[in-house]
């Protein structure tokens, strides 16, 4: 039982660059998040999907699209990056959208 | 606004040397409080859920407390391997997903 997975760890992308963040949960979890942490600032919800087949804006979704691709998988996508998505991304899944929410490992996202 | 705050931003503590971390927050109404731990380069670690005011929970040497303005985290008799960064989050009533977290308090324990 993996919990929550992040690929990649690591990633360094040059400005305009697009990528696609992965994350995948075997919790059979209901509910899935997107989060940017940054030096400073509490962790901060980009996106996040209540059941699948539903998205929703969260705080700061400027710049981010996300696709619930199954109940188990949730990606993160940057189609032009810019230096300001510099940050450490963390994915999270709940068992409903009222529960308390697991994280991954983390995705360090660098952008020049 | 939702909003949360933590103190300190960090605290370095010998073994044994007990203290307390503080998680004050503004909620129009809350549903839940949840504190996490987290290590240098990994995802925040659930550690506590606290629903109303009174509560309280323990697990080995973390104790977490919630009144109607601030919930505290108290460390009993330190090791260093409770050091880490505390993250304390809170739910609104109504706001099913979101989650507001405050910034952290960075805890050492030295021998």
């Amino acid at each position: 039982n993996a919990g929550v997975t992040q690929t990649p760890k690591f990633q360094v992308l040059k400005t305009g660059q697009s990528m696609t963040l992965q994350c995948a949960q075997d919790m059979n979890h209901n509910s899935m998040y997107w989060y940017r942490q940054d030096p400073g600032m509490g962790l901060r919800l980009i996106y996040y999907s209540a059941s699948e087949g539903t998205t929703d804006k969260g705080e700061v979704p400027n710049g981010y699209n996300v696709s619930r691709l199954n109940k188990r998988e949730f990606s993160l996508r940057l189609e032009s990056a810019a230096p300001s998505q510099t940050s450490v991304y963390f994915c999270a899944s709940s068992e409903v959208n009222r529960d308390t929410q697991y994280f991954g490992p983390g995705t360090r996202l660098t952008v020049l | 606004e939702d909003q949360v705050t933590q103190s300190p931003e960090a605290l370095r503590l010998q073994e044994g040397e007990s203290s307390s971390l503080n998680c004050s927050y503004t909620v129009s109404g809350l549903r839940g409080l949840f504190w996490y731990r987290q290590d240098p380069g990994k995802g925040p670690e659930f550690l506590f859920t606290l629903y109303s005011a009174g509560e309280e929970k323990e697990k080995e040497r973390l104790k977490a407390t919630l009144t109607k303005k601030e919930s505290f985290l108290h460390i009993t008799a330190p090791k260093p391997e409770d050091s880490a960064t505390y993250l304390c989050a809170v739910q609104a009533i109504g706001t099913a997903s979101k989650l507001t977290f405050g910034t952290g308090t960075r805890l050492q324990v030295t021998l």
